[in-house]
Formats: structure tokens, C-alpha cells, sequence
């Protein structure tokens, strides 16, 4: 069955440094989501991506963020000057045209 | 936009008990209703959904109800088994577009204890 698959699975980066996580969505899936977990939270939304452009994004979504799709296959989110309080589980979902999200498996950002 | 809550927040249950976890939504336009297990350290798993065209759905030891008159949707888990310990959390979407962001409510630490 397909995944959706994430890398790194563990980034540890200094604050003020930029970090760029990615995530490889089930093919043929068209919209696309980043999500956050601080440790013992719930999940949030972040931002979602269809048609090669930004739908939805939340309030924690700021011009220190941004989203990508390089290219066919390749889903990122980068963080420019991260900040202590970036610290946090990011997912990647995809879903097809239908409903159902499929989450990946996780990055864990420390930030220092 | 879209505001869930879940409750209880922990559950502890015997192996073989039933346990069962609620979300309200406060969207009256939402029509998906999401459930997803998260074991430690792990994915959330997306385990059961609900439409807003049926008032309940089942799959084996699993099942979800709707009451879109209260606005409310809950979780069934018969026969639980010491696999089952995990949080689980409830999510409905925003009703805007076809963009279906998930609000999570804030999660159902279940334990079953062998």
C-alpha cells in the first residue's frame, strides 16, 4: 500500500538557521498539507497546497515559512530563521480527490 | 472556522471493555468526520470516517456515530485489546472549497489494561 513518506526523520538545527523538511506525497494525490504536533498537543494545520499553489494557510504560517513542489514528486516546507518555538513534530498528508488524508510518518524538529 | 472538542482527555478500560470517545464540531456545513489513532512516537493513522449521509459506520471491532442535529460524532472501540492503547484524536474540516484542512480536536489517551 502507498505511503507518503517524510525525511529527514529527526533535524537538529540552531536558532536562526533555515531547515528544510520534505516529504514525498502518494502519487496521484493532488492536495497536499503540512501539519504540527508540539509534544503532547494536537495536530494543527499549517497550510495546504493544490494546483501548484497555496489553498489555506494558518495564523502560524508566517513569512518565515514557505511550501514548494519542486517537482512532480517532492513536497517541502522550509523555515527560515527557526525559532525555539518551531520545535515540534511536522506531517506532511496528502490526499486524493476524495476525503480521506494520509499522513507520513514525521519529522522531528529540535530546535537549540 | 471549525472548533472540535473531544472528550474524555484519558480513558483507562479492561481488556474486553468497550470505550467510547465524543467530539462536538461547531460547523454545521461539515460533512467528513475523520478518526486517527497515533501510537507513540508514530503517524496519525486515519482508522474510521464518517459521512455526513449516514448515521453510523462500522468496521469489525470499530465504529462511528453522527448526530448532525447535536453536531456531534463519537468513537466505538468493542472488545478492546492492549493494541489499542493509543491517543486518539477526532478532526471535521473546514466547509469552505474543496481544501478539507483538518481541525483536530485534542486527543483521547487511551489505555486498556491486559
Amino acid at each position: 500500500e502507498p505511503e507518503v513518506t517524510q525525511t529527514p526523520s529527526h533535524q537538529v538545527t540552531q536558532m536562526g538557521q533555515e531547515v528544510i523538511l520534505r516529504c514525498v506525497p502518494i502519487s496521484n494525490h493532488l492536495y497536499f498539507y503540512w501539519y504540527r504536533q508540539i509534544l503532547g498537543q494536537k495536530v494543527e494545520f499549517l497550510v495546504s497546497f493544490y494546483n501548484n499553489e497555496i489553498s489555506e494557510k494558518s495564523e502560524i504560517f508566517d513569512d518565515q515559512f514557505s511550501v514548494e513542489r519542486p517537482d512532480g514528486s517532492n513536497f517541502t516546507l522550509k523555515i527560515r530563521s527557526t525559532k525555539l518555538e518551531d520545535s515540534a513534530m511536522y506531517f506532511c498528508a496528502s490526499r486524493p480527490e476524495i476525503y480521506e488524508q494520509y499522513f507520513g510518518p514525521g519529522t522531528r524538529l529540535t530546535v537549540t | 472556522g471549525e472548533n472540535v472538542e473531544q472528550h474524555p482527555s484519558t480513558l483507562s478500560v479492561q481488556e474486553g471493555d468497550s470505550a467510547v470517545i465524543k467530539c462536538t464540531y461547531s460547523d454545521s456545513a461539515s460533512n467528513y468526520f475523520p478518526w486517527y489513532k497515533q501510537e507513540l512516537g508514530k503517524r496519525p493513522q486515519l482508522i474510521i470516517d464518517i459521512r455526513s449521509n449516514v448515521g453510523e459506520k462500522k468496521d469489525q471491532r470499530i465504529a462511528v456515530t453522527l448526530n448532525k442535529t447535536a453536531k456531534h460524532f463519537s468513537l466505538h472501540i468493542t472488545e478492546t485489546q492492549p493494541e489499542d492503547s493509543a491517543v486518539y484524536f477526532c478532526a471535521a474540516p473546514n466547509s469552505g472549497g474543496s481544501n478539507y484542512k483538518l481541525t483536530f480536536g485534542k486527543g483521547t489517551l487511551l489505555t486498556v489494561n491486559p
